[in-house]
């Protein structure tokens, strides 16, 4: 069974371009987080969608963040324009209808953004 | 949610016992605990939840006396491959977010 996958693994990309990065979560997992760590910093909630929807987005940094999830399947974060202070690692993670009290949260790989 | 707080770090050798203590004072009644490992270069994996006495399964076992303010991650015997950030956090009922905190860096030598 797949797990959560995450497009691309690594991005290096300039100060003021657009990077989209996409998630796959486990299918049937109707629960869809995204969290981030930037450097030497804790993994931080950025949002949670139920299904198509957006339950949470109280962790999103501004509005150059953009996070959507088209028919409930997979997901996309854009960073437009993206600033030096977003680098850091970004991760996808999905779960079951429960939510992580009772059942646990999968995570994928993540992927590495550099902006110089 | 209840804040978290662990050791930064710790070491040991392989085949031996690692017990890993994470306090939660301000943990409310419908809390859990819920213990993720974290490789390098890999997202954090779930390893074990509890709510109170001893849960056991096959990679860990998680201690939680009776006023549940603290827990203790117990890793028996382990070896180089557990090397690792160990992670504590407090789960709300039906909350739709973890709390990370700083984690505890295992590092198992040879």
């Amino acid at each position: 069974e797949a797990g959560v996958t995450q497009f691309p693994s690594h991005s290096v990309i300039e100060k003021g371009q657009t990077v989209t990065l996409r998630c796959d979560p486990i299918s049937g997992h109707d629960n869809l987080y995204w969290y981030r760590r930037v450097m030497g910093k804790e993994i931080k909630f950025l949002l949670h969608f139920v299904k198509e929807s957006k339950q949470d987005e109280s962790g999103m940094p501004n509005n150059r963040f953009l996070a959507e999830r088209t028919g409930g399947t997979y997901s996309t974060l854009k960073v437009q324009p993206a600033e030096l202070e977003d680098s850091g690692v970004y991760f996808c993670a999905s779960s079951p209808t429960g939510g992580p009290t009772y059942t646990e949260a999968f995570f994928g790989q993540g992927t590495r953004l550099t902006v110089v | 949610l209840a804040k978290t707080t662990q050791p930064v770090s710790m070491d040991s050798y392989e085949g031996q016992e690692v017990n890993i203590t994470c306090s939660h004072n301000n943990i409310a009644t419908n809390d859990y605990i819920t213990w993720y490992q974290q490789f390098p270069s890999q997202g954090p994996r779930f390893i074990i939840q509890g709510y109170k006495t001893k849960v056991t399964n096959e990679v860990a076992s998680l201690f939680i006396p009776a006023d549940r303010k603290s827990s203790t991650l117990s890793l028996p015997r382990v070896s180089l491959s557990d090397t690792a950030v160990y992670y504590c956090l407090v789960v709300g009922y039906n909350t739709d977010k973890l709390i990370f905190g700083t984690g505890t860096r295992l590092q198992v030598f040879p």
